[in-house]
């Protein structure tokens, strides 16, 4: 699977746009990009997917670059529940089979008051 | 999506004994997966439970520490057996969805003293 980078942290006004950075420049032309989100000590919570068309959907939106090396995930317009560490994974979807996720060290989003 | 049940949602043990965490799914899959997040890291895939057949174990994990059973295709048990200090963690599982989107479980936190 693909290596992904992310910020470590990033702070984000409350009612304003998140814009989550992620790079996967080695990602493979059949992977996708996957977003997860993990509120504090809860179980990651699935946010959106895509190969290579921006997607939407009620939580938040996805653009992929158009060489795919990069994506961010935007949620539109944060609220103090949009506190978690946000996890971008690139991984080949299969379809008629389960698959386990590689999750990297993600990114903290604080939304502040 | 898919409902993942996991219990206990908590406990705290004493060292050298036994926990065995239970994975239900509100359907019927053939793989389902285990991982731990140890305190401030992110998710680590322990194994994978595929119904039928023995789990297969990632590098570092060994089934005489986190043997698992998967009896029938909605659930899988995972145990932490011969327990130290370092065994405290999140424990979570996985299971596929509607897409084929992994959902995971609300998680075990595990104390041990």
């Amino acid at each position: 699977d693909a290596k992904t980078t992310q910020p470590p942290s990033m702070d984000c006004a409350e009612g304003r746009a998140a814009n989550l950075p992620c790079n996967h420049s080695t990602i493979s032309g059949n992977e996708y990009v996957y977003w997860y989100r993990q509120i504090h000590s809860q179980g990651p919570q699935y946010i959106i997917h895509g190969l290579k068309n921006n997607e939407t959907n009620e939580m938040a939106s996805l653009i992929i670059t158009e060489d795919r090396k990069s994506s961010t995930l935007i949620l539109p317009h944060a609220t103090l529940r949009d506190t978690a560490v946000y996890y971008c994974i690139v991984r080949v979807h299969i379809a008629n089979s389960g698959y386990a996720l590689n999750f990297g060290k993600g990114t903290s989003l604080l939304v502040t008051p | 999506s898919a409902v993942i049940s996991q219990k206990p949602s908590r406990d705290i043990c004493q060292r050298g004994t036994s926990l065995t965490i239970q994975c239900q799914v509100d359907s019927q899959v053939t793989m389902m997966f285990w991982y731990r997040q140890q305190p401030g890291q992110s998710l680590t895939l322990i194994a994978t439970a595929n119904q039928g057949s023995e789990a297969t174990y990632e590098s570092g994990f060994v089934i005489d520490k986190f043997p698992i059973s998967r009896p029938n295709l909605t659930f899988s048990t995972l145990t932490v057996s011969n327990m130290s200090p370092e065994d405290s963690s999140i424990y979570l599982c996985s299971a596929p969805g509607q897409g084929n989107i992994q959902y995971f479980g609300a998680g075990t936190r595990l104390s041990v003293l």
